[in-house]
């Protein structure tokens, strides 16, 4: 069974420059949750979507959005980058419905701002 | 506001001596804890949820409300335990939605 999938793995824009990232679930996921791990801060929650709505929201400026489509794939969009989005982004996916707490993740993309 | 507390950032312990791994949570709720473990070259995964109260590779975690703490602990360590480990809590944010918090990480070096 594939497990979460991300791409780009490694992404390099500039300052003032729009990043989009992607994730596609494991099969038969309906969430997607996206967490920024940046260097010396752990986790931090972004967002969450299921069945396509955003669920729940983390305390992130709003140049910070995603979307999620119809087969549950997700996208992360951070506009007006600045150099303190460097990070790795992490996308994990679960089941629907009653949250079981166990959410599986991906490999992560490394977004680098310069 | 949810928040989880680890308070070493590194832990190296020999082979064979006891393992403890600490986890404060902040939660006014009834909260529900998590343990995930990443292996070198590994994805983040999940280790242990307390609701289970079970033991996974030799490890158990329990939790205690007074002291509004989830230690993880094995008695022998070992060193494939060595990696990054992550307690994280699952709770309601002001919002009303259902969030999982995880703390900063602590990284384990089990030493021959």
């Amino acid at each position: 069974e594939a497990g979460v999938t991300q791409s780009p793995t490694h992404l390099i824009k500039t300052r003032g420059q729009q990043a989009t990232l992607r994730c596609s679930p494991i099969s038969g996921h309906t969430s997607v949750y996206w967490y920024q791990q940046a260097l010396g801060l752990g986790l931090q929650f972004l967002l969450w979507y299921d069945e396509g709505e955003e669920r729940n929201r983390g305390n992130f400026p709003p140049r910070f959005s995603g979307r999620q489509f119809p087969n549950y794939s997700s996208e992360l969009n951070v506009n007006a980058l600045e150099l303190e989005d460097s990070a790795l982004y992490l996308c994990a996916s679960s089941l629907g419905g009653r949250f079981t707490g166990e959410l599986f993740f991906g490999e992560g993309s490394r977004l680098t701002v310069l | 506001a949810q928040r989880v507390t680890q308070p070493e950032k590194l832990l190296s312990v020999f082979k064979g001596a006891p393992v403890e791994l600490k986890c404060n949570y902040s939660y006014s709720g009834s909260p529900e804890l998590f343990w995930y473990v990443q292996y070198s070259r590994q994805r983040l995964q999940l280790l242990l949820r307390h609701i289970s109260r079970e033991s996974i590779k030799g490890f158990t975690a329990d939790l205690n409300k007074g002291e509004t703490s989830f230690h993880l602990k094995k008695p022998f360590a070992q060193e494939e335990d060595s990696a990054m480990y992550y307690c994280a809590l699952g709770g309601y944010s002001g919002a009303g939605s259902y969030q999982l918090t995880f703390g900063k990480g602590t990284k384990l070096s089990v030493i021959p």
